[in-house]
């Protein structure tokens, strides 16, 4: 255990729903990133936050996906209109230095 | 772009044996290397890091080893467990002024046959 924590860990929603994941990084760290993970490959970076700022988002990260850390602690991912190529692995990064801790990812199937 | 790549997606080794994970990067401006092992259905774990400063660095049971001429990195797992069988990851970062947004690799699947 990592000490970051991602919740749910497993969401199974049909194509056009709306999702939501949250990420509750180890207290200290003040980054915070998001990355995709698809099957057999490693994690893509999605975006990042330095506090409550996000600072830079990959150009994965379509219109229909927003993130927030509205108080620099947790995040929150969100998918609107969910699509079957959004299924995959989100991953939360936390880190306070170089070095990035994940958590467990959530695991999104859309049918 | 800049990718990190590795080359044998998958590696058998019997217990109790040496393994050696190879990694290829294509970035010489990356300064900074990672490992990260990753069990199924679980989210990356933190093996060992490098900087482009050093050419070996060693934990418990493990060594990288950073060749920055040929670009290449390599995992050392030494006495190979069960709990070793797992899909490993490179990973590098470009300085960045702070945001250390990590470029991974496909992974090697790492199987210790008991």
């Amino acid at each position: 255990d990592t000490g970051v924590s991602q919740d749910p860990r497993h969401k199974i929603t049909k194509r056009g729903q709306n999702v939501t994941f949250r990420c509750d990084p180890i207290s200290e760290h003040n980054r915070l990133y998001w990355y995709r993970q698809t099957l057999g490959q490693g994690p893509e970076f999605l975006t990042y936050f330095q506090n409550e700022a996000q600072l830079e988002k990959s150009r994965l990260l379509s219109d229909r996906f927003s993130a927030e850390r509205p108080k620099g602690s947790f995040s929150t991912l969100e998918i609107q209109r969910t699509e079957q190529g959004d299924s995959a692995m989100y991953l939360c990064a936390s880190t306070s230095a170089d070095t990035q801790y994940f958590g467990p990812g959530t695991r999104l199937t859309v049918l | 772009g800049e990718s990190v790549g590795l080359h044998l997606p998958t590696l058998s080794v019997q217990e109790g044996d040496n393994s050696i994970i190879n990694c290829a990067y294509s970035n010489s401006a990356s300064d900074y290397f990672i490992w990260y092992k990753q069990e199924s259905g679980k989210g990356p774990q933190f093996i060992i890091d490098i900087r482009s400063n050093m050419d070996k660095r060693q934990g418990q049971r493990v060594t990288v080893l950073l060749n920055k001429t040929v670009k290449h990195l390599s995992l050392q797992i030494a006495a190979t467990q069960p709990g070793d069988s797992a899909v490993y990851f490179c990973a590098e970062d470009l300085p960045n002024f702070g945001n250390e947004k990590l470029t991974f690799g496909t992974g090697t699947r790492l199987t210790i046959i008991p």
